[in-house]
């Protein structure tokens, strides 16, 4: 079975700029989550989606918004750029919203200039 | 803030031993940890959870051990092999899929 798929793996923006980050979840799973990583405050949790509803929400500025598809494919748009948006954005996958175990990507890894 | 955090961000062991990685909580109605290892280049992944109505779960050479009096967790690898150099990072869940995680301690094994 496939793992999380996240695309692009690497890119690069400039300030002001905005991005749009994919998601695709493992085949079968309906909760898709996604999350901030930079070595100054590590993860942080940015939203969640469930059957193209989102259920939580990080403490993150209304740049960052978020998106799920009918087939549970996820999006991720930053918009607005600053410097400090520069992180591994990583998308995660589970089977249902009551459990712990998530099936994370390998993550789009944004530079910000 | 943050509700979970880690004692030690570094860790080295020799290959063969075994390895303890703590983690303390803040929040007394925190009630399901979750520990996640995290290699060079790649996402966390599910090593072994948790939930607070239990003191110690047991995985495949890993163990995890609860302790609700004094908030404090702790991630036991057993015969820890150069395969286990990672991050490990301790969370809790918040709801949902939503997860708070510690900063992380990077576990270096010694051939």
């Amino acid at each position: 079975k496939a793992g999380v798929t996240q695309t692009p793996r690497y890119l690069i923006k400039t300030r002001g700029q905005q991005v749009t980050l994919s998601c695709s979840p493992i085949s079968g799973h309906r909760s898709v989550s996604w999350y901030q990583q930079t070595p100054g405050q590590g993860l942080q949790f940015l939203f969640e989606y469930f059957s193209e509803t989102q259920r939580n929400k990080g403490n993150f500025p209304g740049r960052f918004s978020g998106r799920q598809f009918s087939n549970s494919r996820s999006e991720m748009n930053v918009s607005t750029l600053e410097l400090g948006d520069s992180a591994l954005y990583l998308c995660a996958s589970s089977l249902s919203v009551d459990t712990g175990e998530l099936f994370f990507g390998e993550g789009s890894r944004l530079t910000v200039l | 803030g943050e509700s979970v955090g880690l004692h030690l961000p570094t860790l080295s062991v020799q290959e063969g031993d075994n390895s303890i990685i703590n983690c303390a909580y803040s929040n007394s109605a925190s009630d399901y940890f979750i520990w996640y290892k995290q290699e060079s280049g790649k996402g966390p992944q599910f090593i072994i959870d948790i939930r607070s109505n239990m003191d110690k779960r047991q995985g495949q050479r890993v163990t995890v051990l609860l302790n609700k009096t004094v908030k404090h967790l702790s991630l036991q690898i057993a015969a820890t092999q150069p395969g286990d150099s990672a991050v490990y990072f301790c969370a809790d869940r918040l709801g949902g899929s939503r997860l708070t995680f510690g900063e992380g301690t990077q576990l270096t094994v010694n051939p």
